[in-house]
């Protein structure tokens, strides 16, 4: 079956734009997961959804980060303002439900922000 | 919070050497620990997991080992091939919702 997918795959914001990261998970996975992965690095957490819920968004850098899941399916990412920092890859995973299984991963939207 | 540390950053054997990859983990409360591949311009791919309650896992040509008393964990490829060419990630989690805590990543390269 289909994998997770996000979209765009690549955006370019000057910096002060607002941009919206969109992520399809595995249909049927009820944990959704976002993470940031600067040049050269681990991801690193950013939030988590069961369902429609946001159970964590210790991860988010800033209040410029904002994430939603509005019907326990899609979700979409938003970074207001941003700032050449925010460049990275921006990675969604899916899981079937909470407990020690695996995460699948999308391929990522890469954010360059000038 | 979990600090996951892994070493080497990079690595490069010869196509059929073995390569070995290893990390340490500071909680003592995480029990799951999953190994991602990630090729360029992919998301992470997991290739193997081990939780806790295991000392070792095998699948083909990859193993896992866990040490919970040291807080280690390696993985080891045998036969490389110049296909698992990419950069590697262990990760921890002490499971419930599953937050993942990454290393910094091994970029393999199989020379054939």
């Amino acid at each position: 079956g289909a994998g997770v997918s996000q979209s765009p795959r690549y955006k370019v914001a000057k910096r002060g734009q607002d941009v919206a990261l969109r992520c399809d998970p595995i249909s049927g996975h009820v944990s959704l997961f976002w993470y940031q992965q600067a040049l050269g690095q681990g991801p690193e957490f950013l939030t988590y959804f069961q369902n429609e819920a946001q159970l964590d968004k210790s991860g988010l850098p800033s209040d410029r980060f904002f994430a939603e899941r509005p019907e326990g399916s899609v979700s979409t990412l938003k970074i207001q303002r941003t700032q050449q920092e925010d460049s990275a890859v921006y990675l969604c995973a899916s899981s079937t439900h909470e407990g020690q299984e695996t995460q699948y991963f999308g391929p990522g939207t890469r954010l360059l922000v000038l | 919070g979990e600090n996951v540390e892994q070493h080497p950053s990079t690595l490069s054997v010869q196509e059929g050497d073995s390569a070995v990859i290893k990390c340490t983990y500071s909680d003592s409360a995480s029990n799951y620990f999953p190994w991602y591949k990630q090729e360029l311009g992919k998301g992470p791919q997991l290739i193997i997991d081990i939780r806790s309650n295991v000392g070792e896992k095998k699948d083909q040509r990859i193993a896992v080992t866990l040490n919970k008393t040291a807080k280690h964990f390696s993985l080891h490829i045998t036969e490389t091939q110049p296909e698992d060419s990419a950069v590697y990630f262990c990760a921890a989690s002490k499971g419930g919702y599953q937050k993942v805590t990454f290393g910094i990543g091994t970029k393999l390269q199989v020379i054939p």
